[in-house]
């Protein structure tokens, strides 16, 4: 079974800044995919960023990118220029390869202050 | 496109009664999946449909339940509602691309309380 331990459970940064939101996971499997979702509050679940295991250079989309350490099973979320819109919860998640079957940390929740 | 849509968005049932929540996927996603959402576990996969079919299973036990029509929609059922089943519920969809790792778009939830 994976695990995935977000150890941040609430985060603020400055308009503009930069912040990292952490998260490791535990697997035994060599095929999967890891993500971020944003949950703003009371809105719908988007996704952000998503990483393939096998797939050596860091994912980017925009402001956002992370740093994957397969070695380490750690995945963690950089955001640049913070926005008031980031403030949202922030999930990581693993799927193994095939599976579709989504395992989601408890999540980080970001604020970002003007 | 329109997004997944869920109905209800708001629900409060009593303990012992039953459930039923509805999910319409994205018009040409096949897959369904559902997840529920609660603060102390957190979010956890229920279930995944596909071709009116049960893929996957996650761990819970068999009061909760679900199906899949030909038109993709799907529907959730939980009997016996206990206090603990109150959570958010979401569903998601994805297109079941060949080669390629799907998206999953999810809605935006039922809120269920049970009192």
């Amino acid at each position: 079974a994976q695990t995935v331990t977000q150890s941040q459970p609430e985060m603020s940064v400055q308009e503009a800044e930069t912040v990292t939101l952490s998260c490791t996971y535990d697997t035994s499997e060599s095929n999967y995919y890891l993500f971020w979702y944003k949950q703003p509050p009371s809105r719908q679940m988007i996704l952000v960023i998503r990483q393939e295991a096998y797939k050596q250079q860091n994912a980017t989309e925009n402001r956002f990118s992370v740093n994957f350490q397969k070695a380490a099973k750690s995945f963690s979320l950089k955001i640049s220029d913070s926005q008031l819109g980031d403030t949202a919860m922030y999930f990581c998640a693993f799927m193994k390869r095939g599976s579709y079957q989504l395992t989601f940390g408890k999540g980080t929740k970001l604020s970002v202050i003007p | 496109k329109a997004g997944v849509t869920q109905t209800p968005r708001y629900l409060i049932k009593t303990r012992g009664q039953q459930v039923t929540l509805s999910c319409s996927p994205i018009s040409g996603h096949r897959s369904v999946s559902w997840y529920q959402q609660t603060p102390g576990q957190g979010l956890q996969f229920l279930f995944e449909y596909f071709s009116e079919t049960q893929r996957n299973k996650g761990n819970f036990p068999g009061r909760f339940s679900g199906r899949q029509f030909s038109n993709s929609r799907s529907e959730m059922n939980v009997s016996t509602l206990e206090l603990g089943d109150s959570a958010l519920y979401l569903c998601a969809s994805r297109p079941l691309l060949s080669g390629g790792l799907d998206t999953q778009y999810f809605g935006p939830g039922t809120r269920l309380t049970v009192l």
